[in-house]
């Protein structure tokens, strides 16, 4: 987990509420993922940013949103349309090499999101 | 599809016995290929990976996994189980060219006892 930090651990959401899981890095990333994890599921790409101002979805982007204004910080905010949001959250980054094949995803330690 | 199998949901073992964790993949071109171990409540952390060359990839904390093209299989395997290796394991897969986009498998519960 060295070098990726979230916060908070745990996150309680009220209906109709958004609200934003932070994640931040100081290994000097370019790249930079969000995941969600389910039970028996793996993980699933929600968003990713290969570099700061910019960002693409992933697999399963509806009802979420993520910024990137600085290169260290990625941002996600679950909004009132993701309708089944308890899940375990988990960010990554990578140098973000592209198209270099020793590129590795090293995974923050995760935001546990409960809806009250 | 591109997508990555781990058919066992939980692997049992007795201390001190060696273990395999299955994985299969089917992607289109080369596979790069990585194992993830998670402990409760925690992130991943990367165990290995198998990128070209030598099909014996060996890892962290005693773990190796064999890449075999023709079965299209990455198991990971350690010769001797310790039980502090009890986790969750993950095996995921990234499709050769675009951009860094890893494909989980369900992941596979190692449970090793005294």
């Amino acid at each position: 987990d060295g070098g990726i930090t979230q916060s908070p651990k745990y996150l309680f959401r009220k209906e109709g509420q958004n609200v934003t899981l932070s994640c931040e890095q100081n290994l000097n990333h370019d790249a930079m993922y969000w995941y969600r994890q389910d039970p028996g599921q793996g993980l699933r790409l929600i968003y990713y940013s290969q570099i700061v101002n910019d960002f693409q979805k992933g697999d399963i982007a509806e009802g979420y949103s993520v910024s990137r204004e600085k290169k260290e910080s990625f941002p996600l905010t679950v909004t009132s349309a993701q309708k089944n949001p308890t899940a375990f959250y988990l960010c990554a980054s990578s140098t973000g090499l592209a198209g270099v094949p020793e590129e590795t995803q090293y995974f923050g330690p995760g935001t546990r999101l409960l809806v009250l | 599809a591109q997508s990555v199998a781990q058919p066992e949901d939980q692997v049992n073992v007795a201390e001190g016995n060696p273990l395999t964790v299955k994985c299969t993949y089917s992607v289109s071109g080369n596979p790069y290929l990585f194992w993830y171990v998670q402990y409760p409540n925690r992130g991943l952390q990367f165990l290995l990976k198998y990128i070209t060359g030598d099909n014996l990839v060996k890892g962290s904390y005693g773990f190796e996994a064999e890449f075999n093209k023709s079965q299209t299989s990455f198991h990971l395997k350690k010769p001797s189980a310790l039980v502090s290796d009890s986790a969750l394991y993950f095996c995921a897969v990234r499709p050769s060219g675009g951009y860094n986009k890893l494909i989980f498998g369900a992941g596979t519960r190692l449970a090793v006892h005294p």
